[in-house]
């Protein structure tokens, strides 16, 4: 089925930088890929998403690119505050696995105040 | 909608112990997940629903895991006889798939904390 990698695993920045996170999948045929960002002890919640079709898309501090040659996409966050301090795991959906997502190991990312 | 409802949010129990998890998808979604999140190896899909049909289960870990999906407004999922290294968190989750999008947004419940003693 399909096969996400994300790294790093811990990211540590200042505040104010900025925070990019990478994925990569096995899938040639994954056409679908969301973020979700979850708090200490919460559920995971989906920030931005991208599909196929499109190369880039923004939202606010958020950005989220893909490259389908090379089968990866990256989360960008500028002008990072404490309160994006979480974990964020990026997802594919891949054919072969249904419809269904795969998930990421996760990107635990901590802002310094 | 008060979003994918689960319970018990918390559950301890001893080894050999039978476990029922159960999931309440929001009104109107027509595919329900089950997800197993621990520190070693992530948030792993275990089965997934649609129209409360099983569709996949590849993920369900061994036969002590069942899954059943009696309706659209309800799904269980059991471990029996419960281990100690089923101890996770278990997230329900749900979407609406349409014909041509595939998974939309997947919205998942608050969890089930399930520690194995």
């Amino acid at each position: 089925g399909e096969n996400v990698e994300q790294h790093p695993s811990t990211l540590s920045v200042q505040e104010g930088d900025s925070a990019v996170i990478k994925c990569t999948y096995s899938d040639s045929a994954s056409n679908y890929f969301p973020w979700y960002k979850q708090e200490l002890g919460k559920r995971p919640q989906l920030i931005i998403d991208i599909r196929s079709n499109v190369g880039e898309k923004k939202d606010q501090r958020i950005a989220v690119t893909l490259n389908k040659t090379a089968k990866h996409f990256s989360l960008h966050i500028t002008e990072t505050q404490p309160e994006d301090s979480a974990v964020y795991f990026c997802a594919a959906r891949g054919i072969k696995a249904g419809r269904a997502l795969t998930f990421g190991s996760g990107t635990r990312l901590q802002v310094q105040p | 909608d008060a979003g994918v409802i689960q319970s018990p949010r918390h559950e301890v129990t001893e080894m050999g112990q039978e476990v029922t998890l159960r999931c309440k998808p929001i009104s109107g979604h027509n595919s329900l997940f089950w997800y197993r999140q621990t520190m070693m190896r992530g948030l792993e899909l275990l089965i997934y629903f649609n129209n409360n049909v099983p569709i996949d289960d590849s993920g369900m870990p061994e036969d002590r895991f069942s899954a059943k999906m009696p309706n659209a407004s309800f799904s269980t999922l059991k471990i029996q006889p419960s281990e100690p290294r089923d101890s996770a968190v278990y997230f329900c989750a749900s979407s609406f798939i349409g014909l041509s999008e595939g998974v939309g947004e997947l919205f998942f419940g608050e969890g089930s904390r399930l520690t194995v003693l």
